[in-house]
């Protein structure tokens, strides 16, 4: 089963622009992680954010967790076209559970 | 360091035959996951090793698919027979430990016809 959705599915924006993808999931979790695919290709490991933690900042992402609302956010500022790709968010339920992954935004960068 | 190998790259077969995809995974790292991922949608976990050993199998279709890591380094991962709704993605990822990140490989990708 898939425990995390990300909104929207898919996202158009400008060059420049800012992009804002939104994960929710369902039972508790030990860390959250976002992945980018590129299309045919596997996926990247982005950013780990762990429970304990509320943001996390790397380059021009930037990742929010709210355990009480079990959700989480990841923003690219100041976007670029190679940033054109399907994100996803990831759930690790502690222990040697694996990673469960949601089905992914589409981010579409114009130029 | 060197990623996590995959071959081959693409695969054409015709429905029940069989195909067999092979994954080598960062030196060093104990966990080695297969996922299956179709068109638009997230990956799902068919089978995680922890050194040679299964952890998690629960979702790998048993009648059809199997897997193993001998010597708790490379993978395969084997369908016999293959059926149309096993076209997909396969990817093999590898962690260092629980609790960190996955390094995915560039994945198979397989068409039954």
């Amino acid at each position: 089963s898939q425990q995390g959705e990300e909104d929207p599915q898919a996202l158009s924006i400008q060059e420049g622009e800012n992009a804002t993808m939104n994960c929710s999931y369902k039972t508790s979790i030990n860390n959250l992680q976002w992945y980018r695919q590129n299309s045919g290709r596997g996926l990247v490991h982005l950013i780990l954010i762990r429970s304990n933690e509320r943001e996390k900042h790397s380059g021009r992402l930037r990742v929010t967790l709210d355990t009480s609302k079990k959700s989480s956010s990841l923003l690219i500022t100041a976007s670029r076209a190679a940033d054109t790709a399907s994100y996803f968010c990831a759930t690790d339920g502690g222990g040697n559970t694996p990673l469960v992954f949601g089905k992914g935004t589409r981010l579409s960068v114009i130029a | 360091e060197a990623g996590v190998a995959q071959s081959p790259r693409y695969k054409i077969i015709e429905k029940r035959q069989s195909v067999a995809f092979w994954c080598n995974p960062i030196s060093g790292h104990a966990t080695l996951y297969w996922y299956q991922q179709i068109l638009g949608q997230g990956p799902k976990l068919l089978i995680q090793f922890q050194n040679n050993g299964v952890v998690d199998d629960s979702q790998l279709p048993k009648d059809r698919f199997s897997a193993e890591r001998l010597k708790g380094v490379d993978s395969t991962l084997k369908i016999q027979p293959a059926k149309l709704e096993d076209s997909a993605v396969y990817l093999c990822a590898s962690s260092f430990q629980t609790g960190y990140g996955y390094t995915f490989g560039s994945g198979t990708r397989l068409t039954v016809v």
